[in-house]
This record gives structure tokens, C-alpha cells and sequence, in this order.
């Protein structure tokens, strides 16, 4: 089967780094993604990883490595407005691809 | 280009009826995939459709069912309703099945009393 595990929540400080973690277990990996769900609103898109390394996207990169079933999401110069949750999310083919979002990690951006 | 959209927005239902949910998606999305979404479970996948075939589909009950129409809107309907089935229902759209990027609507918030 598919798991996910984020932790559930985080806090940082405006203007510092995080680094949120993301472990997962999958049958037929076929690519891991980042969402990032404000209260209230949908979920949208951020990141996508199908081959180990860092994928860059201006202050968020993402990390894969499909060895250790592990990823992390980094926010640098961290805004008050990237306050939100952020979903971990595995594709894996397990009689069908199938896309399975972990619990999500909140994060709170403190002044 | 417009999003996706989502109706209704908000229902509120009793234990034993039944509801139907509207998806339209993006102009030339032609996948549409459900997922439930609750703060105790997170987002489940419920099933994906493409060109009018239920692709791949989730764990949940017979009660839960889906289409998808020629144009690609889908809607999917939810038989003898539970109060376990309270829940914001999230549609999402792609390109193409499997595509690796979605978009997801705004979701209907189901109550059910």
C-alpha cells in the first residue's frame, strides 16, 4: 500500500528558513509533490520530483530521494502570507496510479 | 482561462439522502480526479476520471460513485448518506490522465445532520 508521513505542525519566524520533511512508502513511485492549502481555500500546486535532487521554484525547493523514501520542501525568507498547510503527495502505481496526499504539516510564521 | 469549478458550494443533507456534486474543469482538461477531505483523514482519493472512464478509484464505499461527461464535467453522487460523509469535497483537473500537475477547484462543503 501507500503511506505518508509529515509532521503536523511547524512554527518559524518571518524572514528564517524551513525545512518541512516528508517520508513515504509506495509501490510503482512515479512522482511526489508538494501542495500548499491555505484555511478555507483549495490546495494548490508547488512542486513535482521524479528524479532524486533539488528542484528550485524561486524561494521554494523541494528535495527527493526515491532510495530513502524521503523529500523535504524548503521555504526561504519566510512571509507571514506562507502561513498554511502543506501537502505531501505520492504517485504510485498500485493497481492504477493513484495520487495519495499525506495528513499535511501547518505551518505558522511568527513576527 | 477559468478555473475549475465547483457546485453547490455548500449542502447541507440528512442521514439517508442522497447528493449529487458538479465538476467543471479546466477548458481542455479532459481528467478529473475526487478526493474527500476532512480534518481527521486529510485529502482520500475517491476516484479519477478520464474521457468518461473511471481510471483508477480510492477505498470507499459502493455508496460513492461517479461520470464524467463528453465535455469532461463529472459529477459524483453520494447514496444513503452517513454523518461520517460531512466532509469538503475537492475536485481536481489535468490535462491528461496521469498528468503530474492538478488543479483543484474550491470544493463543496457537505454537512450532513
Amino acid at each position: 500500500g501507500q503511506n505518508i508521513d509529515q509532521p503536523t505542525e511547524m512554527t518559524a519566524t518571518e524572514g528564517a528558513i524551513v525545512q518541512i520533511n516528508c517520508t513515504y512508502q509506495t509501490s510503482g513511485f512515479n512522482g511526489l509533490f508538494w501542495y500548499q492549502q491555505h484555511a478555507g481555500e483549495a490546495p494548490t500546486f508547488l512542486s513535482y520530483n521524479v528524479l532524486d535532487g533539488l528542484e528550485e521554484k524561486g524561494r521554494f525547493s523541494s528535495f527527493l530521494s526515491r532510495s530513502k523514501g524521503y523529500s523535504y520542501l524548503l521555504l526561504k525568507e519566510l512571509q507571514m502570507k506562507d502561513s498554511a498547510s502543506y501537502l505531501c503527495a505520492v504517485r504510485g502505481n498500485t493497481g492504477g496510479f493513484k495520487t495519495i496526499f499525506g495528513a499535511g504539516t501547518r505551518l505558522f510564521v511568527k513576527a | 482561462k477559468a478555473g475549475v469549478t465547483q457546485t453547490p458550494r455548500y449542502l447541507i443533507k440528512t442521514r439517508g439522502q442522497q447528493v449529487t456534486l458538479s465538476c467543471s474543469p479546466i477548458s481542455g482538461h479532459r481528467s478529473v480526479s475526487w478526493y474527500q477531505q476532512t480534518p481527521g483523514q486529510g485529502l482520500q482519493f475517491l476516484f479519477e476520471y478520464f474521457s468518461e472512464t473511471q481510471r483508477n478509484k480510492g477505498n470507499f464505499p459502493g455508496r460513492f460513485s461517479g461520470r464524467q461527461f463528453s465535455n469532461s464535467r463529472s459529477e459524483m453522487n453520494v447514496s444513503t448518506l452517513e454523518l461520517g460523509d460531512s466532509a469538503l469535497y475537492l475536485c481536481a483537473s489535468s490535462p491528461g490522465q496521469g498528468w503530474y500537475e492538478q488543479y483543484f477547484g474550491p470544493g463543496t462543503r457537505l454537512t450532513v445532520t
